[in-house]
């Protein structure tokens, strides 16, 4: 059954940068785009980016541009989601989904969520 | 690009259906067929609810239904239940630029 299985909690001060994973298991990995959606406390859900694992290429939603970098690693069948400058309001939960079959526009299945806090 | 309006909340009675809108633009929800609506439960991740504007992925019981008129789309939960009680968020797909916007959420709260 496919699994996303993301990085443990994270707490950092203004200005630095974080990098989110998602290890990916129960299916080919390069044939599912991959979301990542964020969730300040006490908020709505907020869409952040798309990557392509077959070739690498992304786009990220505007709100974000600049700030965010998604990559994928292959050969551990691992996503990542890097955002950098960050501020007090960038403190949520982080979650990747997957595209739920080729050409689809929704998403089923979901990683556990990673909390980052942003904290001086 | 604003996410898409939503009701903060809807009410009922175990039984009684609600209805929860999620209202955008025509380049979003009125564009594409592409609307999607997760339930999430505190603490956890959203679980896919429609797809498509209307099909219910298998598991999801018959009670949810959604629908799309213009720039609107809606979501219906007849028979109302108390496991029901959740936040509700709609999704569309929003062109090759914007690519995706959430709504704003909807808290259900069963009476």
């Amino acid at each position: 059954q496919v699994q996303l299985v993301q990085s443990g909690a994270e707490v950092k001060k203004p200005g630095a940068s974080v990098k989110v994973s998602c290890r990916a298991s129960g299916y080919t990995f390069t044939t599912y785009y991959m979301h990542w959606v964020r969730q300040a406390p006490g908020q709505g859900l907020e869409w952040m980016g798309i990557i392509n694992p077959s070739g690498g290429s992304t786009s990220y939603a505007q709100n974000f541009q600049g700030r965010i970098t998604m990559t994928r690693d292959t050969s551990t069948s691992t996503f990542y989601m890097e955002l950098s400058s960050l501020r007090s309001d960038d403190t949520a939960v982080y979650y990747c989904t997957r595209q739920a079959e080729v050409g689809t526009y929704y998403t089923v299945n979901w990683g556990q969520g990673t909390l980052v806090t942003v904290s001086s | 690009q604003s996410a898409l309006t939503q009701p903060r909340s809807v009410s009922g009675s175990p039984g009684q259906s609600v209805t929860i809108s999620c209202t955008g633009t025509s380049s979003d929800v009125g564009g594409y067929n592409y609307v999607s609506w997760y339930q999430q439960n505190p603490g956890k991740a959203p679980k896919l609810m429609i797809y498509d504007v209307t099909k219910r992925p298998s598991g999801v019981p018959d009670r949810f239904s959604g629908s799309k008129s213009g720039n609107t789309a809606s979501l219906t939960i007849s028979g109302l239940q108390a496991e029901d009680e959740a936040d509700y968020y709609c999704c569309s797909y929003a062109g090759s630029y914007i690519h995706y916007v959430f709504g704003t959420g909807t808290k259900v709260t069963v009476l």
